[in-house]
């Protein structure tokens, strides 16, 4: 059974509307993330949440906002959507304090803006 | 700005030969590296992480860091077709160990 789930697996969506992608951890952990991975880059890191507080944000644009409606949760919603959003969304969890911690991914969201 | 670049970009080998991959970083300050494999249109499963000098070996997978040099290597013993896939390469440095920069991959074919 997947312990990160990601909702839904595929998306499409029209220039200009909003999507909110959904990624809920069953491992217990305290830290979770966003990562995008489009077609001409490598995987890249965009946010990460500690204990549901933004930790680090490396997303220039103000349209990524996420969102931690409980310890598990962390969903990113993404407005005015554009075509070079195009990419796959992985969320991804750990948990923070051990010197040896895994950084998990759930199977991601893949988004086309058309 | 830390910067991971991997090598070769592709890699075709034969059943049961050993496969090594490479990836180097940048920054020097680095002291968590992970190795992750991708199938196509899955999601990312994680091989084997490593946090000092030395080597690290998780069933098939064979990790290798030299800091000094800033290299991290992946060899991977006796690979089956079903090990087909993209191999990723990730470095964090310090407290935030998961905020991960990633290589662009090498896309390893195992030919039967």
């Amino acid at each position: 059974d997947p312990k990160i789930i990601q909702k839904p697996k595929y998306l499409v969506a029209v220039t200009g509307s909003e999507k909110i992608l959904i990624c809920e951890q069953y491992l217990g952990h305290n830290a979770m993330y966003w990562y995008r991975q489009s077609a001409k880059k490598p995987l890249e890191f965009m946010f990460s949440y500690s204990y549901q507080k933004l930790m680090d944000n490396q997303t220039a644009s103000s349209r990524f906002q996420p969102q931690s409606s409980k310890k598990n949760h962390l969903d990113l919603q993404i407005t005015a959507l554009k075509p070079d959003d195009s990419a796959t969304y992985f969320c991804a969890s750990s948990q923070e304090g051990f010197s040896n911690e895994r950084l998990f991914f759930g199977h991601g969201t893949k988004l086309s803006v058309l | 700005q830390q910067k991971v670049q991997q090598s070769p970009e592709s890699l075709t080998v034969s059943e049961g030969a050993m496969a090594s991959l490479n990836c180097t970083f940048s920054d020097r300050s680095s002291d968590n590296f992970r190795w992750y494999r991708q199938h196509s249109g899955k999601g990312l499963e994680v091989l084997v992480s490593i946090f000092s000098d030395g080597e690290k070996e998780e069933g098939s997978f064979t990790a290798h860091l030299n800091r000094a040099s800033l290299h991290v290597f992946l060899h991977i013993r006796e690979p089956q077709p079903s090990d087909s896939a993209l191999y990723l390469c990730a470095v964090s440095a310090g407290a935030n160990t998961g905020k991960l920069t990633f290589g662009h991959g090498t896309i390893l074919r195992v030919h039967p």
